[in-house]
């Protein structure tokens, strides 16, 4: 699997943005970029998936920079209940022994101060 | 109905004890799976289900047996566990949409297991 490179931690005020970067200078061409957050005793949560072009849902933004080697999930403003382990992930589309496989790093730990 | 659940919530175990540990979606999700996540650590893939089927063990030790009776119930059968095995156990279901690579997966709570 293709490899993601996230800062360890970062903090930020509540209403603020947040922009949480992540790294993936192997991306081929048909991996998908996921983020999935981890809140405290809970368990991971889907937050937003793109491919080539920037992507916006209920939660956040996705900003796909245009050769896919980094990305950027962006809080537009960030609340308290947002302080989570953010993973990036990529997730290839092939078939085979690979699909279904979604392989955690590190993460961001983000700490969102009041 | 877009949850998840995964019974008990904490488990509390000897090394001679057999347990299972039960997941449920009614998202008529195709794919199933069981990760293993030790304290401050992400989560580790350990089996996948596609249409009811195992399509991917990650190498686990053969004390973990998981079992799909059907798409919406997933099982993990517990047997002669050792103390490391101790660790939140968390359930997830994605639809197997198209290509895969689209397909998010929706995590359950998880259930905390001690291993005495």
């Amino acid at each position: 699997d293709a490899k993601t490179t996230q800062p360890n931690s970062m903090e930020s005020n509540e209403e603020e943005p947040v922009h949480l970067p992540c790294n993936h200078s192997t991306i081929s061409g048909t991996d998908y970029i996921h983020w999935y957050r981890q809140l405290p005793s809970q368990g991971p949560e889907y937050v937003i998936h793109g491919l080539t072009s920037n992507v916006n849902n209920r939660m956040a933004s996705l900003a796909i920079a245009e050769d896919r080697k980094s990305s950027t999930l962006i809080l537009h403003r960030a609340t308290l209940r947002d302080a989570a382990v953010y993973y990036c992930i990529l997730r290839g589309s092939a078939g085979g022994t690979s699909y279904g496989k979604l392989t955690f790093g590190q993460g961001t730990i983000l700490t969102v101060h009041p | 109905d877009t949850e998840v659940t995964q019974t008990p919530k904490h488990l509390v175990m000897g090394m001679t004890n057999k347990k299972s540990l039960k997941c449920e979606q009614h998202m008529g999700h195709r794919a199933m799976y069981w990760y293993k996540q030790k304290a401050k650590k992400p989560p580790e893939l350990m089996f996948v289900y596609s249409y009811e089927k195992l399509s991917i063990n990650e190498s686990v030790p053969s004390r973990f047996s998981p079992e799909c009776p059907n798409s919406s119930l997933l099982n993990l059968h517990l047997h002669a566990l050792q103390p490391e095995d101790s660790a939140l156990y968390l359930c997830a279901s994605s639809p197997l949409r198209g290509s895969g690579g689209r397909d998010e997966q929706f995590f359950g709570p998880g259930t905390r297991l001690t291993v005495l």
